[in-house]
Protein backbone atom coordinates (compact mmCIF):
# COMPACT_ATOMS: atom_id res chain seq x y z
CA UNK A 1 0.00 0.00 0.00
CA UNK A 2 3.20 2.44 -0.66
CA UNK A 3 1.61 6.17 -1.05
CA UNK A 4 4.68 7.21 -3.14
CA UNK A 5 7.16 5.23 -4.78
CA UNK A 6 10.63 5.90 -6.44
CA UNK A 7 12.56 3.47 -8.66
CA UNK A 8 15.99 3.03 -8.16
CA UNK A 9 16.76 3.72 -4.37
CA UNK A 10 20.19 3.50 -5.48
CA UNK A 11 21.67 5.21 -8.39
CA UNK A 12 25.37 5.12 -8.98
CA UNK A 13 27.12 5.94 -12.14
CA UNK A 14 29.75 7.55 -14.33
CA UNK A 15 29.74 11.39 -15.40
CA UNK A 16 28.51 12.14 -18.77
CA UNK A 17 25.80 8.99 -18.50
CA UNK A 18 21.59 9.41 -18.72
CA UNK A 19 19.52 8.14 -16.39
CA UNK A 20 16.13 8.10 -14.98
CA UNK A 21 14.91 8.21 -11.91
CA UNK A 22 10.81 7.16 -12.06
CA UNK A 23 7.87 7.93 -9.31
CA UNK A 24 4.31 6.83 -8.91
CA UNK A 25 1.64 7.51 -6.41
CA UNK A 26 -1.57 5.88 -5.61
CA UNK A 27 -2.88 8.24 -3.69
CA UNK A 28 -5.02 9.90 -6.31
CA UNK A 29 -3.59 13.17 -6.20
CA UNK A 30 -3.46 15.40 -8.95
CA UNK A 31 -0.15 17.46 -8.68
CA UNK A 32 3.71 15.73 -7.96
CA UNK A 33 6.77 17.37 -7.54
CA UNK A 34 10.38 17.09 -7.98
CA UNK A 35 12.85 17.43 -5.22
CA UNK A 36 16.71 18.00 -4.51
CA UNK A 37 18.30 17.41 -1.38
CA UNK A 38 21.91 18.06 -1.12
CA UNK A 39 24.63 17.31 1.38
CA UNK A 40 23.66 20.52 3.72
CA UNK A 41 20.35 18.90 4.02
CA UNK A 42 18.44 21.59 2.28
CA UNK A 43 15.51 20.10 -0.17
CA UNK A 44 15.01 22.59 -2.75
CA UNK A 45 11.75 22.13 -5.46
CA UNK A 46 13.13 21.63 -9.00
CA UNK A 47 9.49 20.78 -10.85
CA UNK A 48 5.71 20.56 -10.32
CA UNK A 49 3.02 19.13 -12.41
CA UNK A 50 -0.64 19.36 -11.89
CA UNK A 51 -2.55 17.03 -14.29
CA UNK A 52 0.50 16.63 -16.30
CA UNK A 53 1.23 20.18 -16.84
CA UNK A 54 4.36 21.49 -15.47
CA UNK A 55 3.19 24.34 -13.18
CA UNK A 56 7.04 25.09 -11.49
CA UNK A 57 10.35 25.04 -13.35
CA UNK A 58 12.68 25.88 -11.05
CA UNK A 59 16.08 27.70 -12.29
CA UNK A 60 17.34 23.99 -12.95
CA UNK A 61 20.05 23.01 -16.04
CA UNK A 62 18.35 22.07 -19.15
CA UNK A 63 19.81 18.40 -18.63
CA UNK A 64 17.02 17.43 -16.21
CA UNK A 65 13.61 16.69 -18.14
CA UNK A 66 10.36 15.59 -15.79
CA UNK A 67 8.08 13.60 -18.08
CA UNK A 68 4.51 13.14 -16.84
CA UNK A 69 2.69 10.05 -18.86
CA UNK A 70 0.06 10.47 -16.98
CA UNK A 71 -1.21 12.13 -13.67
CA UNK A 72 -0.09 9.28 -11.68
CA UNK A 73 3.51 8.76 -12.69
CA UNK A 74 6.44 11.68 -13.03
CA UNK A 75 9.38 10.56 -14.58
CA UNK A 76 12.85 12.70 -13.91
CA UNK A 77 15.59 12.30 -16.54
CA UNK A 78 18.90 13.39 -16.19
CA UNK A 79 21.26 13.97 -19.44
CA UNK A 80 25.07 14.20 -19.31
CA UNK A 81 25.72 13.66 -15.68
CA UNK A 82 27.52 15.72 -13.78
CA UNK A 83 29.60 15.21 -10.67
CA UNK A 84 27.21 18.17 -8.92
CA UNK A 85 24.37 16.20 -9.62
CA UNK A 86 25.24 13.89 -6.67
CA UNK A 87 22.28 14.24 -4.17
CA UNK A 88 18.97 12.65 -3.07
CA UNK A 89 15.95 13.17 -5.38
CA UNK A 90 12.53 13.06 -4.05
CA UNK A 91 9.36 12.83 -5.45
CA UNK A 92 6.24 13.73 -3.43
CA UNK A 93 2.83 14.56 -4.35
CA UNK A 94 -0.22 16.51 -3.28
CA UNK A 95 -4.24 16.56 -3.38
CA UNK A 96 -3.80 19.76 -5.61
CA UNK A 97 -1.37 22.66 -6.24
CA UNK A 98 -2.98 25.04 -3.25
CA UNK A 99 -2.28 24.97 0.45
CA UNK A 100 -2.01 20.99 0.37
CA UNK A 101 0.85 19.13 2.23
CA UNK A 102 2.95 16.95 0.55
CA UNK A 103 3.73 13.04 0.38
CA UNK A 104 7.07 12.48 -0.21
CA UNK A 105 8.57 9.11 -1.29
CA UNK A 106 11.91 7.24 0.07
CA UNK A 107 13.88 9.26 -2.23
CA UNK A 108 16.71 8.23 -4.68
CA UNK A 109 20.43 8.44 -4.14
CA UNK A 110 22.57 9.09 -7.00
CA UNK A 111 26.01 9.44 -6.92
CA UNK A 112 27.64 10.43 -9.66
CA UNK A 113 31.61 8.83 -9.95
CA UNK B 1 14.86 37.73 0.36
CA UNK B 2 12.04 35.53 1.74
CA UNK B 3 13.15 32.65 3.59
CA UNK B 4 13.14 29.63 6.25
CA UNK B 5 16.31 29.37 9.73
CA UNK B 6 15.68 26.67 11.65
CA UNK B 7 17.36 26.69 14.91
CA UNK B 8 19.40 25.16 16.50
CA UNK B 9 21.21 23.51 13.82
CA UNK B 10 21.38 20.01 16.11
CA UNK B 11 20.26 19.23 19.36
CA UNK B 12 21.10 16.74 22.06
CA UNK B 13 18.35 15.73 24.74
CA UNK B 14 18.17 13.25 27.50
CA UNK B 15 15.21 11.39 27.50
CA UNK B 16 12.86 13.04 29.26
CA UNK B 17 14.06 16.70 28.90
CA UNK B 18 11.91 19.31 27.37
CA UNK B 19 13.09 21.72 24.62
CA UNK B 20 11.55 23.58 21.78
CA UNK B 21 13.19 23.85 18.03
CA UNK B 22 12.50 27.16 16.29
CA UNK B 23 11.58 27.70 12.76
CA UNK B 24 11.51 31.75 11.23
CA UNK B 25 10.56 33.05 8.56
CA UNK B 26 10.38 36.21 6.16
CA UNK B 27 7.48 35.71 3.67
CA UNK B 28 5.38 37.82 3.39
CA UNK B 29 2.05 36.82 3.20
CA UNK B 30 2.13 33.45 4.71
CA UNK B 31 0.01 30.73 3.02
CA UNK B 32 0.85 27.70 5.46
CA UNK B 33 3.65 26.87 7.38
CA UNK B 34 4.50 22.55 7.43
CA UNK B 35 6.59 20.45 9.72
CA UNK B 36 8.21 17.38 8.66
CA UNK B 37 9.79 14.47 10.46
CA UNK B 38 12.83 13.20 8.27
CA UNK B 39 14.61 9.63 9.59
CA UNK B 40 17.56 8.91 7.97
CA UNK B 41 17.35 7.28 4.69
CA UNK B 42 13.37 8.15 4.12
CA UNK B 43 11.63 10.64 2.73
CA UNK B 44 9.79 13.52 4.88
CA UNK B 45 6.76 12.82 6.91
CA UNK B 46 4.02 15.07 7.56
CA UNK B 47 3.52 16.34 10.99
CA UNK B 48 1.70 19.47 11.08
CA UNK B 49 0.08 22.14 9.18
CA UNK B 50 -0.52 25.70 10.57
CA UNK B 51 -2.16 28.51 8.64
CA UNK B 52 -2.52 31.43 10.96
CA UNK B 53 -0.56 33.18 13.97
CA UNK B 54 -1.94 32.05 17.57
CA UNK B 55 -2.77 28.58 15.77
CA UNK B 56 -1.49 25.03 17.66
CA UNK B 57 -1.37 21.90 16.57
CA UNK B 58 -1.07 18.28 19.03
CA UNK B 59 0.68 15.03 18.76
CA UNK B 60 1.27 12.46 21.21
CA UNK B 61 4.98 14.69 22.55
CA UNK B 62 4.63 16.71 20.04
CA UNK B 63 2.70 20.33 19.60
CA UNK B 64 3.62 23.12 17.07
CA UNK B 65 2.77 26.46 17.00
CA UNK B 66 2.43 29.65 15.03
CA UNK B 67 2.99 33.44 15.89
CA UNK B 68 3.48 36.41 12.62
CA UNK B 69 7.35 35.54 12.56
CA UNK B 70 8.20 31.89 13.62
CA UNK B 71 6.90 28.75 14.51
CA UNK B 72 8.07 26.80 17.49
CA UNK B 73 8.48 22.70 17.29
CA UNK B 74 7.72 21.84 21.25
CA UNK B 75 8.54 18.13 22.43
CA UNK B 76 7.76 17.35 25.91
CA UNK B 77 9.19 14.22 27.34
CA UNK B 78 10.99 13.27 24.14
CA UNK B 79 11.70 9.37 23.82
CA UNK B 80 15.04 8.04 21.73
CA UNK B 81 12.47 7.24 18.72
CA UNK B 82 11.93 11.14 18.38
CA UNK B 83 15.46 10.83 17.14
CA UNK B 84 14.83 12.38 13.57
CA UNK B 85 15.38 15.64 11.63
CA UNK B 86 12.82 17.52 11.84
CA UNK B 87 12.33 20.35 8.77
CA UNK B 88 10.15 23.11 8.41
CA UNK B 89 8.78 24.40 5.11
CA UNK B 90 7.19 27.83 4.37
CA UNK B 91 4.05 27.72 1.70
CA UNK B 92 5.21 30.39 -1.22
CA UNK B 93 3.08 32.36 -3.13
CA UNK B 94 3.30 30.19 -6.30
CA UNK B 95 2.48 26.95 -4.41
CA UNK B 96 6.03 26.00 -3.92
CA UNK B 97 6.81 24.82 -0.78
CA UNK B 98 10.41 26.29 1.11
CA UNK B 99 12.15 24.57 3.33
CA UNK B 100 14.35 25.25 6.22
CA UNK B 101 17.62 23.23 6.70
CA UNK B 102 16.03 20.97 9.03
CA UNK B 103 17.23 20.64 13.25
CA UNK B 104 19.01 17.10 13.84
CA UNK B 105 17.25 16.37 17.09
CA UNK B 106 19.33 13.06 18.81
CA UNK B 107 17.52 11.72 22.11
CA UNK B 108 19.85 9.80 24.45
CA UNK B 109 18.52 6.98 26.78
Amino acid sequence: DTAVSQTPKYLVTQMGNDKSIKCEQNLGHDTMYWYKQDSKKFLKIMFSYNNKELIINETVPNRFSPKSPDKAHLNLHINSLELGDSAVYFCASSQDRGNRRRSFGPGTRLLVL
Amino acid sequence: EDQVTQSPEALRLQEGESSSLNCSYTVSGLRGLFWYRQDPGKGPEFLFTLYSAGEEKEKERLKATLTKKESFLHITAPKPEDSATYLCAVLWFNNDMRFGAGTRLTVKP
